[in-house]
């Protein structure tokens, strides 16, 4: 079945500066990649996604990137805040009943002011 | 708010009793699914619902889980004789169509 795999499990960056978590997968049938921000003590919020026809998508201050052939999609933050702070998490789609999602581990990020 | 919903927000309770949980997902999305999330790890896959139908559970969803979705509208997760290894965060998401899930903000489980 789906792999994710998620890293860095941990990141602190300075406000202003970039953030970038990366993500791979193992099922080269998925098309639909999803991130979501998660406060704490909060369900998951999306924030942005890309379909497999797609490279690369933004959304203000946050991208994602997607190369399909070595099955690696990569979430940028730029202009880092305090607010961006949050656990971040990838998911990837399983084409099965429900398309149901597979999620990676989480990233911690910090943003120091 | 038209978001999807959960309730309760917190359950504490002792070993071997049981618990249930209502989603109620955004009105007219006739998927909803039920995800796990322990510290630390991303959300784990239960069960999903087409409408009123059950149509796929995970093996992480044992016989003392029961997951029912009446009339299509609001589902309820019953864990019966829980364990604390039960102990974790129950996500509720539904979705209208394909695989853009929206989450309610889940329904944190402790047993004692």
């Amino acid at each position: 079945g789906e792999n994710v795999e998620q890293h860095p499990s941990t990141l602190s960056v300075q406000e202003g500066d970039s953030a970038v978590i990366k993500c791979t997968y193992s099922d080269s049938a998925s098309n639909y990649f999803p991130w979501y921000k998660q406060e704490l003590g909060k369900g998951p919020q999306l924030i942005i996604d890309i379909r497999s026809n797609v490279g690369e998508k933004k959304d203000q201050r946050i991208a994602v990137t997607l190369n399909k052939t070595a099955k690696h999609f990569s979430l940028h933050i730029t202009e880092t805040q305090p607010e961006d702070s949050a656990v971040y998490f990838c998911a990837a789609e399983v084409l099965e009943y429900g398309n149901k999602l597979v999620f990676g581990a989480g990233t911690i990020l910090r943003v120091k002011s | 708010d038209t978001g999807v919903s959960q309730d309760p927000r917190h359950k504490i309770t002792k070993r071997g009793q049981n618990v249930t949980f209502r989603c109620d997902p955004i009105s007219e999305h006739n998927r909803l699914y039920w995800y796990r999330q322990t510290l630390g790890q991303g959300p784990e896959f239960l069960t999903y619902f087409q409408n009123e139908a059950q149509l796929e559970k995970s093996r992480l969803l044992s016989d003392r889980f029961s997951a029912e979705r009446p009339k299509g509208s609001f589902s309820t997760l019953e864990i019966q004789r829980t364990e604390q290894g039960d102990s974790a965060m129950y996500l509720c998401a539904s979705s209208l169509v394909g695989p853009l899930q929206f989450f309610g903000p889940g329904t944190r489980l402790t047993v004692l």
